[in-house]
């Protein structure tokens, strides 16, 4: 199966600092999706980057998407501390649903 | 906007005790699905069922039974806990492979 990571990390970083976090994934997807779990709440959907795109924007975050190295970035400029939280990103198989990598924990201190 | 309810918040049970978790969904989604989170890790799939009465196996499914009797309910038992199944369960729906929807959890604890 397919199988996203983000050679599992933990991020600290002092609020109003930029972070990059980077997946890999290993067979073709025609979407990558990023999450955002905050502590006792499941995943949520923060941005989407098709495979005919090599960025998108939504407010602070930036992900980018290059297919030939099958791997996917996901930037928040200007962290606050609400930004804290554990980010995966996701990579479809349309047969079950989608597959997620390890996570990163970003942990942002005011 | 839907809801994903999952039942119940915290579930405590025995080594060997068959356990039930329960989840139900407001957004009239087809599919959905049985996640096991184990702290550190990521997401991997138990069970998924993409219509009423149907189900499908995931990469983690042997140990767990699923039942999906109505489009907005999708059960999951751990048919003999063990203590190495401390974890959270994340139920979640989609109308397609795209998007999924995330109840909050149930973190279960064997003792």
């Amino acid at each position: 199966s397919q199988w996203g990571e983000e050679n599992l990390q933990a991020l600290s970083i002092q609020e109003g600092e930029d972070v990059t976090m980077n997946c890999s994934y290993k067979t073709y997807t025609t979407v990558v999706q990023w999450y955002r779990q905050k502590s006792g709440k499941g995943p949520a959907l923060i941005i989407l980057i098709r495979s005919n795109e090599r960025e998108k924007r939504s407010g602070r975050l930036r992900a980018t998407l290059d297919t030939s190295s099958q791997s996917s970035s996901l930037s928040i400029t200007g962290t606050l501390a609400t930004d804290t939280a554990v980010y995966f990103c996701a990579t479809d198989n349309y047969a079950q649903g989608l597959t997620f990598g390890l996570g990163t924990r970003v942990s942002v201190f005011p | 906007g839907g809801i994903i309810t999952q039942t119940p918040k915290f579930l405590i049970g025995q080594e060997g005790q068959k356990l039930t978790l329960k989840c139900q969904q407001n957004f009239n989604h087809d599919t959905m699905y049985w996640y096991r989170q184990d702290s550190g890790k990521g997401l991997r799939l138990i069970y998924y069922s993409i219509t009423e009465n149907d189900l499908q196996k995931g990469d983690l499914s042997e140990g767990y039974d699923a039942s999906r009797e109505k489009k907005s309910s999708f059960s999951l038992t751990v048919t003999s806990a063990q203590k190495n199944e401390m974890a959270v369960f994340l139920c979640a729906s989609g109308s397609s492979a795209e998007t999924l929807y995330f109840g909050s959890g149930t973190r279960l604890t064997v003792l």
